[in-house]
């Protein structure tokens, strides 16, 4: 079935380790995003991709980084975690075609300790 | 760049009810989309509508755009405790790529 998949659901880590967020997909999408949301709030575009090889940083500053090697898979790393980090982070992908609407992962719960 | 405001900010209704959400935004747009959040999951596509339709239908769902007042409104009919969630409204411009922009949303509750 075609999904889009983000593990793990649920992380919690020390301050200055280094962490992945993986985020692959089934659809064979371009276009894939990054957002960022705190509890209640709205969402914040870190990261988008429009092909392999193709990334962008998004209208909100982000200390991560993240990389598109094969179309499927759009991973997002943190080379020292920090509080600050403490988030929800969701991954989505869509078409070229700007007629459909967005996939969306079910997320990564990160805390930051 | 480009993002729905959506307006009330949080809304209470009960079970039977008609609910209905307004967005507002600022530029000239490709389409504009609807989401719904469930509590702490990943958002989930519900309608778009282009920028030449003015309305569009879903299952309970009806989506109104009037690009002149640059607004649209999401109505759900006879909601039920399950459309308990977050909505947001998001417009898709051609200069952004297809990059969408989410506001905070309409945090709707539906008590049964």
């Amino acid at each position: 079935e075609a999904d889009i998949y983000q593990t793990p659901r649920y992380l919690v880590i020390g301050t200055g380790k280094k962490i992945t967020l993986e985020c692959s997909q089934t659809m064979g999408h371009d276009k894939m995003y990054w957002y960022q949301q705190d509890p209640g709030m709205e969402l914040h575009l870190i990261h988008y991709s429009y092909g392999v090889n193709s990334t962008e940083k998004g209208d909100l500053s982000s200390e991560s980084t993240v990389s598109r090697i094969r179309t499927e898979h759009f991973p997002l790393t943190l080379e020292s975690a920090r509080p600050s980090h403490t988030s929800q982070y969701l991954c989505a992908s869509s078409e070229y075609n700007r007629g459909h609407g967005y996939t969306f992962g079910s997320g990564t719960r990160l805390t930051v300790v | 760049s480009q993002q729905g405001e959506e307006d009330p900010q949080a809304l209470s209704i009960q079970e039977g009810e008609n609910a209905t959400m307004n967005c507002s935004y600022k530029t000239s747009i490709n389409n504009l989309q609807w989401y719904r959040q469930n509590s702490g999951r990943g958002l989930v596509h519900l309608i778009l509508i282009r920028s030449n339709e003015r309305e569009k239908h879903s299952g309970r769902l009806r989506v109104t755009l009037d690009t002149s007042k640059k607004s649209s409104s999401l109505l759900i009919t006879a909601s039920r405790a399950a459309d308990t969630a977050s909505y947001f409204c998001a417009p898709s411009v051609y200069n952004q790529g297809g990059k969408l922009i989410f506001g905070q949303g309409t945090e709707l509750s539906v008590k049964p």
